[in-house]
């Protein structure tokens, strides 16, 4: 099955200033890769997502960018602010239409 | 967007009773539901499929005899946790494909406290 790392576990960032957080998967066949963020408790938000027909997708302050011969995708938010901490799943949607999510980071924007 | 519904959002009960979650889909058919299980300051882990009018398929690891899932329409899969125990305490969230090659929509969530 299809195997996601996530990196870091932990990133604390200034407000204002970017953060990016990576993720690897190992099944080339896949073609969808959502990132939700998930706050105490609640479930989890999907913030914007890609398929594997376009290499960058952006909304706003966020973007997705998307490497398929190197399988990584990469979640970036510019212009961080204190609610945007909070943490953050990559994804991978498997065989099935199964999601295997990476292990989660945790943001904290310091202000 | 779509809205997927799931009751109770908490619950506590003593060990060895039995606890049923419900998952629904309000505004689509949902042909496949998924199960995942959340411990603290981890990920979502995948527990099983829930297939409209078929048994449901689990994940390795995962006891279908512990966990039962029963989807038996289109907008509501049922888990219920047999004889639970303090380490089944766990947030359950189910979430559902309204079509394939779509986004899956996630329920509210259900944190479980077994004492």
């Amino acid at each position: 099955g299809e195997n996601v790392e996530q990196h870091p576990s932990t990133l604390s960032v200034q407000e204002g200033d970017s953060a990016v957080i990576k993720c690897t998967y190992s099944d080339s066949a896949s073609n969808y890769f959502p990132w939700y963020k998930q706050e105490l408790g609640k479930r989890p938000q999907l913030i914007i997502d890609i398929r594997s027909n376009v290499g960058e997708k952006k909304d706003q302050r966020i973007a997705v960018t998307l490497n398929k011969t190197a399988k990584h995708f990469s979640l970036h938010i510019t212009e961080t602010q204190p609610e945007d901490s909070a943490v953050y799943f990559c994804a991978v949607m498997e065989y099935g239409n199964k999601l295997v999510f990476g292990a989660g980071t945790i943001l904290r924007v310091k202000s | 967007g779509a809205v997927v519904s799931q009751h109770p959002s908490r619950v506590i009960c003593k060990s060895g009773t039995s606890v049923k979650i419900e998952c629904r889909s309000l505004d689509f058919q949902a042909t496949t539901m998924f199960w995942y299980r959340q411990f603290p300051k981890q990920s979502l882990m995948l527990m099983a499929t829930s297939n409209e009018g078929s048994k449901a398929t689990y994940e390795q690891g995962v006891e279908k005899d512990k966990f039962l899932i029963n989807h038996a329409s289109l907008t509501l899969s049922t888990l219920t946790v047999t004889s639970a125990h303090p380490e089944d305490s766990s947030f359950y969230i189910c979430s559902a494909l309204r079509n394939t090659n779509e986004k899956l929509f996630f329920g509210s969530g259900t944190q479980l406290s077994v004492l």
